[in-house]
């Protein structure tokens, strides 16, 4: 089994919508949670970091973790085509030193 | 400029040559890694560095090699490149437990 786990998609939402992404991870100890945007041809960049359970919000971003359920989403509202990319869920080790990368969901937002 | 580069950003080379990826961050920051992307493997750990001088291996070392001898340069090489080294190579740097900031990453391909 994967120590982080997504589902690869792709998921389809239109212009507008809500796109929900989701994320397992195996580690009970894990304190730390990120999630990380890949345009193709790119690099990953950080769009969110959640360390608390909960819900934190950034603008039309919503990051979501459920440390009982080992569960980390990722909300996008009002969905733009700019948002199609690949998302990629991280998760810290204990030793807080390597993060450990989900397979990524593929993003497809369509006007 | 301030940031996390890589050089070369494309590189053909033939089987069996040797080849060296660069990765330069300027933030002075701790660790430094490399992955590399594959389409169906996500990103695979390869090398990380806790600090000058201090390297570990990742997921996959195999066929890789590493230096660190000043904390800004963390060069990978490959020592006699084979195909199944064709991939898209990530360098990322990070201070603390803040996450990563990935470079603009090389494409490799060996013919």
């Amino acid at each position: 089994q994967k120590e982080v786990e997504q589902n690869s998609g792709p998921l389809s939402v239109p212009e507008g919508a809500i796109a929900s992404l989701n994320c397992t991870y195996s580690d009970r100890g894990s304190q730390s949670f990120f999630w990380y945007r890949q345009y193709s041809g790119k690099s990953p960049e950080l769009i969110m970091s959640i360390y608390s359970n909960g819900d934190k919000e950034d603008g039309r971003f919503t990051a979501q973790l459920n440390k009982a359920s080992q569960y980390v989403s990722l909300l996008i509202r009002d969905s733009q085509p700019s948002d199609s990319a690949t998302y990629l869920c991280a998760v810290f080790n204990n030793a807080g030193n390597m993060l450990t990368f989900g397979g990524g969901t593929r993003l497809m937002v369509k006007p | 400029d301030a940031g996390i580069t890589q050089s070369p950003r494309y590189k053909i080379t033939e089987t069996g040559r040797q080849v060296t990826l660069m990765c330069h961050q300027t933030w002075s920051h701790s660790y430094m890694f490399w992955y590399r992307q594959d389409l169906g493997h996500g990103l695979r750990l390869i090398y990380y560095s806790a600090a000058a001088d201090i390297t570990d291996k990742g997921e996959v070392p195999d066929g890789y090699v590493v230096s660190r001898s000043k904390t800004e340069n963390f060069p990978l090489t490959l020592e006699s490149a084979t195909r199944s080294q064709t991939s898209v190579y990530f360098c990322a740097s990070m201070q603390d437990s803040y996450g990563y900031t990935f470079g603009s990453g090389t494409r490799l391909t060996v013919v």
